[in-house]
Protein backbone atom coordinates (compact mmCIF):
# COMPACT_ATOMS: atom_id res chain seq x y z
CA UNK A 1 0.00 0.00 0.00
CA UNK A 2 1.30 3.27 -0.79
CA UNK A 3 2.79 5.46 2.76
CA UNK A 4 2.34 8.99 2.93
CA UNK A 5 5.77 10.85 5.09
CA UNK A 6 5.20 14.47 6.29
CA UNK A 7 8.21 16.17 7.17
CA UNK A 8 8.67 17.96 9.35
CA UNK A 9 7.37 16.51 12.38
CA UNK A 10 7.01 19.82 14.18
CA UNK A 11 7.53 23.28 12.86
CA UNK A 12 7.78 26.72 14.81
CA UNK A 13 6.78 29.34 13.58
CA UNK A 14 5.63 33.08 13.98
CA UNK A 15 2.30 34.68 13.63
CA UNK A 16 2.63 36.37 9.62
CA UNK A 17 5.16 33.86 8.74
CA UNK A 18 4.72 32.14 5.45
CA UNK A 19 4.88 28.10 5.36
CA UNK A 20 5.15 25.18 3.67
CA UNK A 21 4.57 21.62 4.64
CA UNK A 22 5.70 18.57 2.78
CA UNK A 23 3.62 15.09 2.35
CA UNK A 24 5.25 12.75 0.30
CA UNK A 25 4.30 9.84 -1.54
CA UNK A 26 5.90 5.93 -1.52
CA UNK A 27 4.71 6.42 -5.11
CA UNK A 28 3.04 8.27 -8.09
CA UNK A 29 -0.58 9.36 -6.60
CA UNK A 30 -1.84 11.92 -9.57
CA UNK A 31 -3.27 14.66 -7.71
CA UNK A 32 -5.44 12.47 -5.45
CA UNK A 33 -4.63 14.27 -2.06
CA UNK A 34 -5.82 16.29 0.78
CA UNK A 35 -5.11 18.03 3.52
CA UNK A 36 -6.61 18.28 7.12
CA UNK A 37 -6.20 21.09 9.97
CA UNK A 38 -6.61 19.06 13.65
CA UNK A 39 -6.61 21.23 16.88
CA UNK A 40 -6.54 19.49 20.16
CA UNK A 41 -9.41 17.99 21.25
CA UNK A 42 -11.04 18.59 17.75
CA UNK A 43 -11.71 16.55 14.78
CA UNK A 44 -10.06 16.82 11.97
CA UNK A 45 -10.96 19.96 9.50
CA UNK A 46 -11.11 19.34 5.59
CA UNK A 47 -8.87 22.20 3.79
CA UNK A 48 -7.61 20.89 0.57
CA UNK A 49 -8.56 18.34 -1.74
CA UNK A 50 -6.87 16.72 -5.27
CA UNK A 51 -3.99 18.12 -3.95
CA UNK A 52 -4.78 21.86 -4.87
CA UNK A 53 -8.34 22.40 -4.54
CA UNK A 54 -9.95 24.44 -1.44
CA UNK A 55 -12.81 23.18 0.01
CA UNK A 56 -15.19 25.90 0.53
CA UNK A 57 -14.86 28.26 3.47
CA UNK A 58 -11.64 27.25 4.13
CA UNK A 59 -9.67 31.22 4.20
CA UNK A 60 -7.43 31.66 0.82
CA UNK A 61 -4.45 32.30 2.38
CA UNK A 62 -4.38 28.22 2.52
CA UNK A 63 -2.99 26.31 -0.93
CA UNK A 64 -1.65 22.99 -2.00
CA UNK A 65 0.13 22.30 -4.89
CA UNK A 66 2.15 19.10 -6.25
CA UNK A 67 1.00 15.71 -8.27
CA UNK A 68 2.52 12.50 -8.37
CA UNK A 69 4.73 11.87 -5.21
CA UNK A 70 5.59 15.16 -3.82
CA UNK A 71 3.01 17.96 -2.55
CA UNK A 72 3.19 20.93 0.01
CA UNK A 73 0.64 23.10 1.95
CA UNK A 74 1.58 26.05 2.20
CA UNK A 75 0.07 29.19 4.62
CA UNK A 76 0.90 32.37 3.27
CA UNK A 77 0.62 34.35 6.15
CA UNK A 78 -0.15 32.80 9.48
CA UNK A 79 -3.19 33.69 12.00
CA UNK A 80 -3.41 32.31 15.22
CA UNK A 81 -6.12 30.56 14.83
CA UNK A 82 -3.92 28.33 12.33
CA UNK A 83 -1.49 26.53 14.51
CA UNK A 84 -2.68 22.72 14.81
CA UNK A 85 -1.67 19.69 13.16
CA UNK A 86 -1.79 18.95 9.68
CA UNK A 87 -2.52 15.70 7.69
CA UNK A 88 -2.60 14.63 4.05
CA UNK A 89 -4.83 11.62 3.47
CA UNK A 90 -5.00 9.69 0.11
CA UNK A 91 -7.34 6.95 -0.35
CA UNK A 92 -5.41 4.03 -2.33
CA UNK A 93 -7.22 2.20 -5.10
CA UNK A 94 -5.71 -1.56 -4.80
CA UNK A 95 -5.93 -2.79 -2.22
CA UNK A 96 -8.89 -0.25 -1.53
CA UNK A 97 -8.07 1.70 1.80
CA UNK A 98 -7.39 4.92 3.07
CA UNK A 99 -3.98 6.16 4.23
CA UNK A 100 -2.83 9.40 6.45
CA UNK A 101 0.59 10.84 6.83
CA UNK A 102 1.80 10.87 10.40
CA UNK A 103 0.96 14.79 10.72
CA UNK A 104 3.01 17.69 10.93
CA UNK A 105 2.14 19.93 14.14
CA UNK A 106 2.40 23.81 13.76
CA UNK A 107 3.64 25.48 16.92
CA UNK A 108 4.08 28.88 17.65
CA UNK A 109 7.81 30.32 17.84
CA UNK B 1 -26.21 22.10 7.52
CA UNK B 2 -24.10 18.21 7.41
CA UNK B 3 -24.21 16.55 10.80
CA UNK B 4 -22.45 13.59 11.76
CA UNK B 5 -22.61 12.55 15.67
CA UNK B 6 -20.87 9.66 16.57
CA UNK B 7 -22.08 7.37 20.22
CA UNK B 8 -21.36 4.53 22.05
CA UNK B 9 -17.79 4.90 23.21
CA UNK B 10 -17.16 3.27 26.60
CA UNK B 11 -14.59 1.26 28.56
CA UNK B 12 -14.35 -2.34 27.77
CA UNK B 13 -12.36 -5.10 29.15
CA UNK B 14 -9.53 -6.88 26.58
CA UNK B 15 -11.18 -9.39 24.63
CA UNK B 16 -14.75 -7.78 24.86
CA UNK B 17 -16.81 -6.38 22.50
CA UNK B 18 -18.41 -2.62 21.96
CA UNK B 19 -20.32 -1.38 19.17
CA UNK B 20 -20.72 2.47 18.09
CA UNK B 21 -22.69 4.36 16.10
CA UNK B 22 -23.11 7.53 13.97
CA UNK B 23 -26.15 9.43 12.71
CA UNK B 24 -25.68 11.84 9.83
CA UNK B 25 -28.25 14.08 8.66
CA UNK B 26 -27.80 16.91 5.99
CA UNK B 27 -27.06 14.93 2.89
CA UNK B 28 -28.19 11.98 0.33
CA UNK B 29 -26.86 9.19 2.94
CA UNK B 30 -27.03 6.43 0.77
CA UNK B 31 -25.08 8.21 -2.33
CA UNK B 32 -21.86 8.14 -0.15
CA UNK B 33 -19.28 6.58 1.64
CA UNK B 34 -18.78 6.37 5.08
CA UNK B 35 -15.17 5.73 7.24
CA UNK B 36 -14.35 4.99 10.64
CA UNK B 37 -11.10 6.98 11.24
CA UNK B 38 -9.17 6.80 14.98
CA UNK B 39 -6.41 8.33 16.71
CA UNK B 40 -4.78 6.73 19.71
CA UNK B 41 -3.90 9.36 22.95
CA UNK B 42 -1.38 11.50 21.64
CA UNK B 43 -1.20 10.13 18.36
CA UNK B 44 -2.00 10.98 14.24
CA UNK B 45 -4.67 9.51 12.41
CA UNK B 46 -5.23 5.90 11.66
CA UNK B 47 -7.77 5.31 9.11
CA UNK B 48 -10.00 2.32 10.49
CA UNK B 49 -12.94 0.95 7.87
CA UNK B 50 -14.92 2.12 4.81
CA UNK B 51 -18.20 1.00 3.26
CA UNK B 52 -20.24 2.24 0.12
CA UNK B 53 -23.06 3.95 -0.22
CA UNK B 54 -24.82 1.14 -1.10
CA UNK B 55 -23.52 -1.32 2.22
CA UNK B 56 -22.19 -3.70 -0.62
CA UNK B 57 -19.11 -3.16 -0.31
CA UNK B 58 -16.56 -2.80 2.89
CA UNK B 59 -12.64 -2.26 3.23
CA UNK B 60 -10.78 -2.32 6.26
CA UNK B 61 -7.47 -1.53 7.82
CA UNK B 62 -5.29 -4.81 8.58
CA UNK B 63 -5.16 -3.72 12.05
CA UNK B 64 -8.74 -4.65 12.40
CA UNK B 65 -9.42 -7.49 9.71
CA UNK B 66 -11.05 -9.91 11.45
CA UNK B 67 -12.40 -8.07 14.27
CA UNK B 68 -14.30 -5.02 13.48
CA UNK B 69 -17.37 -4.96 10.96
CA UNK B 70 -18.47 -2.24 9.28
CA UNK B 71 -22.83 -1.63 7.85
CA UNK B 72 -24.96 0.88 7.80
CA UNK B 73 -29.00 1.36 7.72
CA UNK B 74 -28.99 3.36 5.25
CA UNK B 75 -32.70 3.54 6.30
CA UNK B 76 -31.90 5.42 9.71
CA UNK B 77 -28.74 7.69 8.16
CA UNK B 78 -27.05 5.79 10.67
CA UNK B 79 -23.15 4.12 9.94
CA UNK B 80 -21.85 1.19 12.53
CA UNK B 81 -19.28 0.04 13.43
CA UNK B 82 -18.83 -3.75 15.50
CA UNK B 83 -15.70 -4.11 17.60
CA UNK B 84 -14.64 -7.64 18.92
CA UNK B 85 -11.56 -8.90 20.48
CA UNK B 86 -10.61 -5.68 21.88
CA UNK B 87 -6.62 -5.26 22.21
CA UNK B 88 -5.19 -2.06 24.68
CA UNK B 89 -3.96 -1.16 21.46
CA UNK B 90 -7.45 -0.08 19.95
CA UNK B 91 -7.89 2.29 22.57
CA UNK B 92 -8.22 5.62 20.91
CA UNK B 93 -11.21 8.66 19.73
CA UNK B 94 -12.85 7.12 17.10
CA UNK B 95 -14.24 9.25 14.45
CA UNK B 96 -17.18 8.62 11.99
CA UNK B 97 -16.44 10.73 8.99
CA UNK B 98 -18.85 10.81 5.23
CA UNK B 99 -16.51 10.29 1.91
CA UNK B 100 -16.28 12.02 -1.15
CA UNK B 101 -17.33 9.63 -3.42
CA UNK B 102 -19.74 6.80 -2.90
CA UNK B 103 -16.88 4.43 -2.53
CA UNK B 104 -13.64 5.92 -1.29
CA UNK B 105 -12.66 9.43 -1.16
CA UNK B 106 -11.80 12.15 1.33
CA UNK B 107 -13.42 12.41 4.30
CA UNK B 108 -15.03 16.01 4.20
CA UNK B 109 -17.72 16.21 7.03
CA UNK B 110 -16.42 14.56 10.42
CA UNK B 111 -18.14 13.56 14.09
CA UNK B 112 -17.12 15.06 17.15
CA UNK B 113 -15.48 11.38 18.19
CA UNK B 114 -16.14 9.15 20.50
CA UNK B 115 -13.72 7.35 23.39
CA UNK B 116 -13.00 3.83 23.23
CA UNK B 117 -11.06 2.74 25.89
CA UNK B 118 -9.93 -0.53 26.25
CA UNK B 119 -8.74 -1.97 29.64
CA UNK B 120 -8.85 -4.16 32.43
Amino acid sequence: AIQLTQSPSSLSASVGDRVTLTCRASQGISSALAWYQQKPGKAPKFLIYDASSLESGVPSRFSGSGSGTDFTLTISSLQPEDFATYYCQHFNSYPQSLTFGGGTKLEIK
Amino acid sequence: EVQVLESGGDLVQPGGSLRLSCVASGFTFSSYGMSWVRQAPGKGLEWVSAISGSGDTTYNADSVKGRFTISRDNSKNTLYLQMNSLRAEDTAVYYCASLTGSFLGYCDYWGQGTLVTVSS
